[in-house]
This record gives C-alpha cells, sequence and structure tokens, in this order.
C-alpha cells in the first residue's frame, strides 16, 4: 500500500513564526503535492515538485515556499507564519502522468495565533 | 480560471436513500476523478472516468462522465451511515498539468 506520511497531525504557531511541514512517501512517486484545505473553497494547490529540485507554483503559492531535496521527502514552509495561514494542509504524491492516482497523507491542522 | 462547480453543497439524509452529487464546468475535461474524504483523513480516490459517456460503478455507486465531458454525476443507491463524508471531484483539463478540485458535498447518512 502506498503511505504519504506527514510529520504532524496538530500544530500551533504564533504569528511571524517559521513553519516547517513535512511530508514522506515510501512508493518511490516523481509526483508531490501541496494543497490547503479550507471550509467553503475546498483544496487549493499551493506547490508542486515533480522531480527532486524542481518545483511548480500553484494556484496560492503567495507566503509559502517548498523543498524537495529528496525524492520522497516534500517541504512545505511558511517563512513568516500569519493568521490567515490558520488550516488544513494535505500533501500527496503520485506517479508521473496526467491519469495517476494522487494519493494524500492524513493531513496537518496548523493554528496561528 | 477553469472552476469546477459541485452541487449540492450539503446533504442530509437517511439511511436507505438515493442520491446524486454533481459536478459542472464550462470547460472539456481531459479526465475526471471522485475522491471521498472521512473527517481528520486525506482524500482517497474512488474513480477516474475519461471517456465521454463512460459510466462506472463501484457496489452501490454509479459514476457517470457526459458525453460533452463537462459534467459528471455520483450516484449512491440505498445510502448507508459509512457513506458518510465529503465528496470531491477534481478535474483534468487539457491545457493544464494540475488536478483541480471542486469545493466538495458533505454528507451526512443518519440511520
Amino acid at each position: 500500500d502506498v503511505k504519504v506520511t506527514q510529520s504532524s497531525r496538530y500544530l500551533v504557531k504564533r504569528t511571524g513564526e517559521k513553519v516547517f511541514l513535512e511530508c514522506v512517501q515510501d512508493m518511490d512517486h516523481e509526483n508531490m503535492f501541496w494543497y490547503r484545505q479550507d471550509p467553503g473553497l475546498g483544496l487549493r494547490l499551493i506547490y508542486f515538485s515533480y522531480d527532486v529540485k524542481m518545483k511548480e507554483k500553484g494556484d496560492i503559492p503567495e507566503g509559502y515556499s517548498v523543498s524537495r531535496e529528496k525524492k520522497e521527502r516534500f517541504s512545505l514552509i511558511l517563512e513568516s507564519a500569519s493568521t490567515n495561514q490558520t488550516s488544513m494542509y494535505l500533501c500527496a504524491s503520485s506517479l508521473a502522468g496526467v491519469l495517476e492516482t494522487q494519493y494524500f497523507g492524513p493531513g496537518t491542522r496548523l493554528l496561528v495565533l | 480560471t477553469q472552476l469546477l462547480e459541485q452541487s449540492p453543497q450539503f446533504l442530509s439524509i437517511q439511511e436507505g436513500e438515493n442520491l446524486t452529487v454533481y459536478c459542472n464546468s464550462s470547460s472539456v475535461f481531459s479526465s475526471l476523478q471522485w475522491y471521498r474524504q472521512e473527517p481528520g483523513e486525506g482524500p482517497v480516490l474512488l474513480v477516474t472516468v475519461v471517456t465521454g459517456g463512460e459510466v462506472k460503478k463501484l457496489k452501490r455507486l454509479t459514476f457517470q462522465f457526459g458525453d460533452a465531458r463537462k459534467d459528471s454525476s455520483l450516484h449512491i443507491t440505498a445510502a448507508q451511515p459509512g457513506d458518510t463524508g465529503l465528496y470531491l471531484c477534481a478535474g483534468h483539463f487539457p491545457a493544464g498539468t494540475a488536478l483541480i478540485f471542486g469545493k466538495g458535498t458533505t454528507l451526512s447518512v443518519s440511520s
């Protein structure tokens, strides 16, 4: 079974802190994705990566950066957390190819105070 | 911006009832996926449809892709409490590489 794990299920941070969200997949997938999920807004793509050290902006990249130094790991960084970044963050991975299934992690619920 | 409209946003029904969830776009999809998400978990893929007019069945769930590939529906027959969750449609558009998600339909089935 594909497994996508996220470093924390719940996280509480203060405004201005630097926040790291880690995602690891164990199926040698080429593609990895970071989404945020908010009530009434659905899933919105922040960044994705199709290879090591490669990244592409999604729909809402402002205030975020990413890092993919190893194939299995994709990190989302909030350089200076703000209250409007309070959200559920979901990581996903997939094989290369447009029709491939995305496998999601359980999510990290981030609260920024 | 390509949008996916899902309806209804919320659905609360009794066990044994039938229901249909709709997913529509003004643009043509190259493929469309349906996911189900339970509270506290990430979405899990239910089905992928690719061909216009395609119908796929997964036990009591029937998925249909419109002939013009601009719409899709999910029909659940004799809903059970275990069907409770958030149902998301997500589409690939020919010009794009990323999945576009609808806002989801929250289904609650009570016994």
